[in-house]
């Protein structure tokens, strides 16, 4: 069974550009959450969804950034315009549950850098 | 709001020795993630734990549901064990609102 598979593994825009990063589940997982790195800090939350819907997007701001998970295909985070604060490492993790007491699976990451 | 605290901040050890990595948080949780992240990699969940003591390999995993405290301890200390590591925990029981600590860098020196 493949694991969560994310791609670009690395991706470079320049300011005013569009990055869209890919994430794949674990076959079966229907549970998807975003979350951002920023250099010398920790894993922050940005969004939750499950198939053709958002659950819970407390973590993600309001401009610019859109995510989605398709009844076919990846989950898309989206970022347009992309700004010099936007570089970090982008994680995705997929679950069967939101129970807290179900396991989560993680990607390799996006690490995007603006120029 | 949950609160999660990881010490020491930064460790190096010697090859071989026993390592012990610590996480508290504040409020109550159904259960508690360890991560590791070597860099400039992805994230690996090594345990996710609810009560008492896991067991995988060199690692350890123990957690103190009252005293609201985990430890990771590694055994036999590996150069190849250097990495991040992190833990995480869901206050309201639900993955969706994990709180992760900053993460405790380690390296083990040959």
């Amino acid at each position: 069974n493949a694991g969560v598979m994310q791609n670009p593994r690395h991706l470079v825009r320049r300011r005013g550009q569009e990055a869209r990063l890919r994430c794949s589940p674990v076959k079966g997982h229907s549970h998807v959450y975003w979350y951002r790195q920023l250099p010398e800090e920790g894993l922050k939350f940005m969004v939750y969804l499950q198939k053709e819907n958002i659950i819970d997007e407390s973590g993600m701001p309001k401009e610019r950034f859109s995510a989605e998970f398709p009844k076919e295909g990846p989950s898309i985070l989206r970022i347009q315009q992309v700004v010099r604060g936007d570089s970090a490492a982008y994680f995705c993790a997929s679950s069967p549950s939101d129970r807290g007491n179900s396991p989560l699976h993680f990607g390799n990451g996006t690490r995007l850098t603006v120029t | 709001k949950n609160e999660v605290e990881q010490s020491p901040q930064n460790l190096t050890a010697q090859e071989g020795e026993f390592i012990t990595i610590n996480c508290s948080y504040s409020v109550g949780i159904s259960a508690l993630h360890w991560l590791q992240q070597h860099p400039g990699g992805g994230i690996v969940s090594l345990f996710m734990l609810s009560s008492g003591k896991k067991k995988h390999g060199r690692l350890i995993a123990t957690i103190n549901i009252q005293e609201k405290h985990s430890s990771l301890h590694i055994t036999a200390s590996h150069p190849r064990d250097s990495a991040v590591y992190i833990c995480a925990s869901p206050p309201t029981g639900a993955n969706s609102k994990l709180t992760f600590g900053k993460g405790i860098t380690l390296s083990v020196r040959p």
